[in-house]
């Protein structure tokens, strides 16, 4: 089985800090996913990256998949609030996504 | 374009019960995942149909199903309710060309 584990669980800031969030796996996943969900609604996908060693920027959020293809982070700068939320990490084959538990991030005006 | 539609939002049951939840997909997605998110466990994959037939499962006992009607909208069903059922329920599509999911806003089933 693989599995993902997510750190910090959670996570209070204060807006305009810089974070990084963390994704690991003893497994070798062929993508990882990661999705933001906001209370009430459902996961929205923010980035995928297939490719080890691989940054994706989008806006001011900095995802990164390891070499071995085994972990990733996200780091966001300048933190506002409308970045609070949970965010999800998701690896896997075409058919089924592993999930990590997410890391609940809540940014303080 | 319309994003992924699941009924009813909210339902509560009592243990012992059975519960049916709906999900209909963006317009042309064949594909249709369910998913369980509880705070301790967080998201974990229930199924996932395509073209009307369970193409994959995951470890969740036979009181949990699903099918898949032509028109691609899926219903889940879950019997013989416990309350450890109790979760938000998550539906996806998956658009084919890019491998995207879109999840809806789910169910949420309180089992009392």
């Amino acid at each position: 089985t693989q599995l993902l584990e997510q750190s910090p669980q959670f996570l209070s800031i204060q807006e305009g800090e810089n974070l990084t969030v963390y994704c690991n796996s003893s497994s070798v996943f062929s993508s990882l996913q990661w999705y933001r969900q906001e209370p009430g609604e459902g996961p929205v996908l923010l980035v995928t990256v297939v490719t080890g060693g691989e940054v994706k920027k989008l806006k001011r959020l900095t995802f990164q998949f390891g070499d071995a293809r085994k972990d990733s982070s996200l780091h966001i700068t300048a933190a506002q609030p409308g970045d609070t939320g949970l965010y999800l990490c998701a690896g896997g084959s075409n058919y089924k996504l592993t999930f990590g538990k997410g890391t609940l991030l809540t940014v303080n005006p | 374009k319309a994003g992924v539609t699941q009924t009813p939002r909210y339902l509560i049951k009592t243990r012992g019960q059975q519960v049916t939840l709906s999900c209909s997909p963006i317009s042309g997605h064949r594909s249709v995942s369910w998913y369980q998110q509880t705070p301790g466990q967080g998201l974990q994959f229930l199924f996932e149909y395509f073209s009307e037939t369970q193409r994959n499962k995951g470890n969740f006992p036979g009181r949990f199903s699903g099918r898949q009607f032509s028109n691609s909208r899926s219903e889940m069903n879950v019997s013989t309710l416990e309350l450890g059922d109790s979760a938000l329920y998550l539906c996806a599509s998956k658009n084919a060309n890019t491998g995207e999911l879109f999840f809806g806003e789910g169910s949420r089933l309180t089992v009392l």
